[in-house]
Order: structure tokens, then sequence, then C-alpha cells
């Protein structure tokens, strides 16, 4: 198994705090990417790295930020979360060296915003 | 990228060959096909991906038609285990640069395997 971590898995918070979500890879692949779970919307990309300090935008990035000072860190924020943000988070990665299109994706973090 | 039409669900028998159809009509030349699946709320497990040739490996085959308008995957033998949402997705991903890896998931198909 590709050596990601996610942190936190499970996170219970209220409407307007502030939320960071940690991905952690151990394989120094060069791209990572963040993605939404929800019923009825499957995967959805919300931001993606493909490169120490070098970010963009998915189709969902409104309400979310991130960060990667190191390669095997990619951090999502949610600056002031809100009950839409309601979800199941995952990170996924890539190398440049195998397949393009082939992403190792993490366990998942379960976001509650009440 | 293309999207991609599959079937909300299917039913297989367990130990018969599971196949799910994907319909990506509107492909282009440089977009390969991939597969991936996802169990339970576990994160998605890449299967098997195609250009223009079909593709084997040990978890599955892929069969894409000649104008590479539809394409099929192949669980040989469909176990429990196989009981999963498969997604099909088409993308440009090996572009390269900051396309890498870019995919574009849709709702996938329910394969139930059924003892």
């Amino acid at each position: 198994d590709a050596g990601i971590t996610q942190s936190p898995r499970h996170k219970v918070t209220e409407t307007g705090t502030p939320v960071t979500l940690r991905c952690h890879q151990t394989e120094n692949h060069r791209y990572m990417y963040w993605y939404r779970q929800d019923p009825g919307h499957g995967l959805r990309l919300i931001h993606y790295s493909y490169g120490v300090k070098d970010t963009d935008k998915g189709e969902v990035s409104d309400g979310y930020s991130v960060s990667r000072s190191k390669t095997e860190d990619f951090l999502l924020t949610l600056e002031s979360a809100t009950s839409s943000q309601t979800s199941v988070y995952f990170c996924a990665i890539s190398g440049s060296g195998g397949v393009a299109g082939e992403l190792f994706f993490g366990e998942g973090s379960r976001l509650t915003v009440l | 990228d293309a999207k991609t039409t599959q079937p909300p669900s299917m039913d297989c028998a367990e130990g018969r060959a599971a196949n799910l159809p994907c319909n990506h009509s509107t492909i282009s030349g440089n977009e390969y096909v991939y597969w991936y699946r996802q169990i339970h709320s576990q994160g998605p497990q890449y299967i098997i991906h195609g250009l223009k040739n079909n593709e084997t490996n040990e978890m599955a085959s892929l069969i894409i038609t000649e104008d590479r308008k539809s394409s099929t995957l192949i669980l040989p033998h469909a176990t429990l285990r196989d009981t999963a949402v498969y997604y099909c997705i088409v993308s440009a991903a090996n572009a390269g640069g900051t396309s890498y890896g870019k995919l574009t998931f849709g709702q996938g198909t329910i394969l139930t395997v059924h003892p």
C-alpha cells in the first residue's frame, strides 16, 4: 500500500471555525490531490499540487485553500467551515515516473460541520 | 475531459465474469480510459487503463472498441470482495505538466456480487 496518511480521520466542528486536514506521504511523489466525496456527486477535485509551493484549483475550490511547503505534506484548510463542507475528504498522490492516471488514495477524513 | 456513461448498478454471481460497460463517445485522441473501484468507504483503487489496445493485468481486462467510443471492464472470476463502485474515467491525465494525474470521477456502477 502507498504510504499515505490522512489526519484527522474524523472531525466534528462548528460552523465558522477553521479546520485543517493534513495529508502526509512517504513515497516522495511529486503530485498530490485533495478530493471531496458527497452522495450524488461522486469524487470532486478541490485542489492539487504539482510540486512544492506549486498548487492549483480544481472544480470545487471555493472556500478551501491549500499549502505544500515540503514534498511529503499537503494541507487543506477551511478558513471558516460551513455545513456544506460536511463531506469525506480524500487525499491522493501520483508520481511522474509511473502511470499518469494512477492515483493512490488515502483512507479519507470524515468532516462534519454542525 | 470527456464524459462517460455507466449503468448505475449491476449484479453478478460469484465465480462468473463481471462485464462492466462504459460509453465515452466524445473521447479525444490523447485521452486514456481509466478504471477505478471503491470498496465501501475506502479510498478509490486504480484497476487498469488503456488507450487503444486491450489490456490485461492481475486484476482485470479492459476491452476498448476500435472507434474508442466505449469500453468494457472484465473481472474474469468475480468474488464477493469485488462488490464495489466501479468508475470509468476518460482523461488526458498523461498530458503532463499541471494536468498530470487530474481525474474527474462520475457516479460509477455499483457492482454487487452474489453468492
